[in-house]
């Protein structure tokens, strides 16, 4: 299993400020299959950034995200106070053992 | 747009069988290159990938759980199953259904359903 660890696991930040938020994974992740979404109480994910660093239709341009093999990064360069919210990252591969979807445990962003 | 609803009983009890069924809205659920998906999210938010499956009927599962799942399709009602059988209380999450888009839009969830709270209880 490729386990994704994400840093830090929460933070406070005032609007305006840039925020990067890191994800780990155990192994390569293929082909950057990895895909960042953001969580609001209540709330199913939104798909903000897939490919590692292809936004999203619909996702403001402060959203970015880079990265490659088993470091991956995401961005928000002006945090607005509707960015308040978890972050997690997710990655798809393949292998003999057959398909593997994995979560990282979140990153909590919360706009002081 | 293409919508996800998910539906089935929000209290299972301990070794029964939990079953949900997610409606596809605003597209055909035979089109395109998706893969129709169940994911859960904990009381403690971790997210687990359960299972998809192609319009094809191909399945792909979750290694953790794929001795008790069951994931079918039914396209001429538009909508894709999940069974979970010998459920514990280690069961107990919000159930989503999503779609995932093909490899070259990332293999992303990029449509969810709204989730529904499934509780394994006697």
């Amino acid at each position: 299993e490729n386990v994704l660890t994400q840093s830090p696991g929460s933070l406070s930040l005032s609007p305006g400020e840039r925020v990067t938020l890191s994800c780990r994974a155990s192994q390569s992740v293929t082909n950057s299959q990895l895909t960042w979404y953001q969580q609001k109480p209540g709330q199913a994910p939104r798909l903000l950034i897939y490919a590692a660093s292809r936004r999203a239709t619909g996702i403001p341009d402060r959203f970015s995200g880079s990265g490659s093999g088993t470091d991956f990064t995401l961005t928000i360069s002006r945090l607005e106070p509707e960015d308040s919210a978890v972050y997690y990252c997710q990655q798809y591969g393949t292998s003999q053992y057959g398909t593997s979807v994995t979560f990282g445990g979140g990153t909590k962003v919360e706009i002081k | 747009q293409v919508q996800l609803q998910e539906s089935g009983p929000g209290l299972v009890k301990p070794s029964q069988t939990l079953s949900l069924t997610c409606r596809v809205s605003g597209s055909s659920i035979s089109t395109g290159s998706y893969y129709w998906s169940w994911i859960r999210q904990f009381p403690g938010k971790g997210l687990e990938w359960i299972g998809y499956i192609h319009h094809n009927g191909n399945t792909f599962y979750n290694p953790s759980l794929k001795s008790r799942i069951t994931v079918s399709i039914d396209t001429s009602q538009n909508q894709f199953s999940l069974n979970l059988e010998s459920v514990t209380a280690a069961d107990t999450a919000v159930y989503y259904c999503a779609r995932r888009a093909g490899v070259t839009k990332g293999s992303a969830f990029d449509i969810w359903g709204q989730g529904t709270v499934v509780t394994v209880s006697s």
